[in-house]
């Protein structure tokens, strides 16, 4: 059972769009959601994260979105750019769990 | 900063055989991860350590064993490698219970 949603499986934007990956999750004691950036070759590094409590965090060009009641989040990308083209990973932990589920992962092009 | 690093980067092994993969961290983590990505499926948890000596199964540790001998190493072994296990293995470390994880460039695994 997949613990984690993650849709699109890919994307492509136009540099200069905005990019929206989507996660639901079906455990409601889930409550911390980090997002991951991954680049070929290279291990998944945590772009941006947000805890149950709140419904947006924003960093830079970066916004996560969370609603609890529909168990979804998303990750907004504005002003894409070619360098953020790579797969993209949502994920969900409970306090006191030391796992982490992860989605599929989108892998986003952003094309000049 | 710390650096988590992944021996071999890429492993070649026939059908059958026992392989080993090496991670060492010099965060002075606590807790370290084995996770399988495979492509279109995102990151699957193999084994965890919360500490050295101590092994926790993840929802994908058939076919495979762990040993965390000390703090800032672990390894996995594939105990019988078979052609459908060709995936990236990544080794992850995080210190507390509610922080970031950080991730190795992975071990990318053929089996021939």
């Amino acid at each position: 059972q997949q613990q984690v949603r993650q849709s699109p499986q890919s994307l492509t934007v136009w540099e200069g769009g905005t990019t929206v990956l989507t996660c639901s999750y079906e455990d409601s004691t889930f409550n911390y959601f980090p997002w991951y950036q991954q680049f070929p070759g290279e291990g998944p590094a945590l772009l941006i994260s947000i805890l149950s409590v709140s419904d947006k965090k924003e960093d830079g060009r970066f916004t996560t979105f969370f609603n609890k009641r529909e168990k979804k989040l998303s990750l907004h990308i504005i002003d894409s750019q070619p360098g953020d083209s790579a797969t993209y990973f949502c994920a969900a932990r409970a306090t006191g769990y030391q796992n982490f589920y992860f989605g599929k992962g989108t892998s986003l092009t952003v094309i000049p | 900063g710390g650096i988590i690093t992944q021996t071999p980067k890429f492993l070649i092994g026939q059908e059958g055989q026992k392989l080993t993969l090496k991670c060492q961290q010099n965060f002075n983590h606590d807790t370290m991860y084995w996770y399988r990505q495979d492509s279109g499926k995102g990151l699957r948890l193999i084994y965890y350590s919360i500490t050295e000596n101590d092994l926790q199964k993840g929802d994908l540790s058939e076919g495979y064993d762990a040993s965390r001998e000390k703090k800032s190493s672990f390894s996995l072994t594939v105990t019988s490698a078979q052609k459908n296990e060709m995936a990236v293995f990544l080794c992850a470390s995080r210190q507390g219970k509610n922080t970031e994880v950080f991730f190795g460039k992975g071990t990318r695994l053929t089996v021939v």
